[in-house]
């Protein structure tokens, strides 16, 4: 069955400094990807999605990049965080057991910008 | 334009008794629609969907959901909440754009009290 992984868990950043947050997919190939944000434990909001290697759609403007390197890898990025780049990040797949059209979630990580 | 509204924040209800999570769509054709819940700290994980058929969803936990194409309503479902249930609840409709991409409501807090 399917896996995600994200890493890492939790992170603390100062404004200014970069960023990178890693998705890796297990059990499956040619997932069609997605970063999602969660801010104030509610709503949320799809950053990112990629339907192959280096094919990456932005759907907000902000300070953030996504790449795919590898079929199964989805990478989050910033140069300079910004305070509101606080956020719960969770990447998605759509190949998941549960069926078409379904998003299997990983657990996410925490980031804090101070 | 494809949406769904969760027209409240939090819903309260004693173990035992039946719940109801509220969710409406707005979409231009047939919806795909899905219901996703958050337990704290955790990623989405699917509970049910409905494409077609049958207006009757079941999923997993025990709930279910009923699609009402007439009030344009997707609520969820559960005969007896258990207090393990309490969690974050999140409707979504996929976008009509060629792509699996969900988006989702604003989340209910379904707080379920001993």
């Amino acid at each position: 069955s399917q896996t995600i992984h994200q890493w890492p868990a939790t992170l603390v950043q100062p404004v200014g400094s970069p960023l990178s947050l890693e998705c890796t997919v297990e059990g499956t190939s040619n997932p069609n990807l997605y970063w999602y944000r969660q801010a104030a434990g509610r709503g949320l909001q799809l950053l990112f999605y990629s339907v192959g290697i280096g094919q990456i759609s932005s759907e907000v403007p902000q300070n953030l990049s996504a790449s795919r390197p590898q079929d199964r890898q989805f990478i989050l990025s910033s140069k300079k965080l910004l305070l509101s780049d606080s956020g719960f990040y969770l990447c998605a797949s759509d190949r998941g057991p549960s069926g078409a059209n379904v998003l299997t979630f990983g657990a996410g990580s925490r980031l804090t910008v101070l | 334009a494809q949406s769904v509204a969760q027209p409240e924040d939090q819903v309260n209800v004693a173990e035992g008794n039946p719940l109801t999570v509220k969710c409406t769509y707005s979409v231009s054709g047939n919806p795909y629609l899905f219901w996703y819940v958050q337990y704290p700290n955790r990623g989405l994980q699917f509970l049910l969907k409905y494409i077609t058929g049958d207006n009757l969803v079941k999923g997993s936990y025990g709930f279910e959901a009923e699609f009402n194409k007439s009030q344009t309503s997707f609520h969820l479902k559960k005969p007896s909440a258990l207090v393990s249930d309490s969690a974050l609840y999140f409707c979504a409709v996929r976008a009509l754009d060629n792509t699996d991409k969900l988006i989702f409501g604003t989340g209910t807090r379904l707080q379920v009290f001993p």
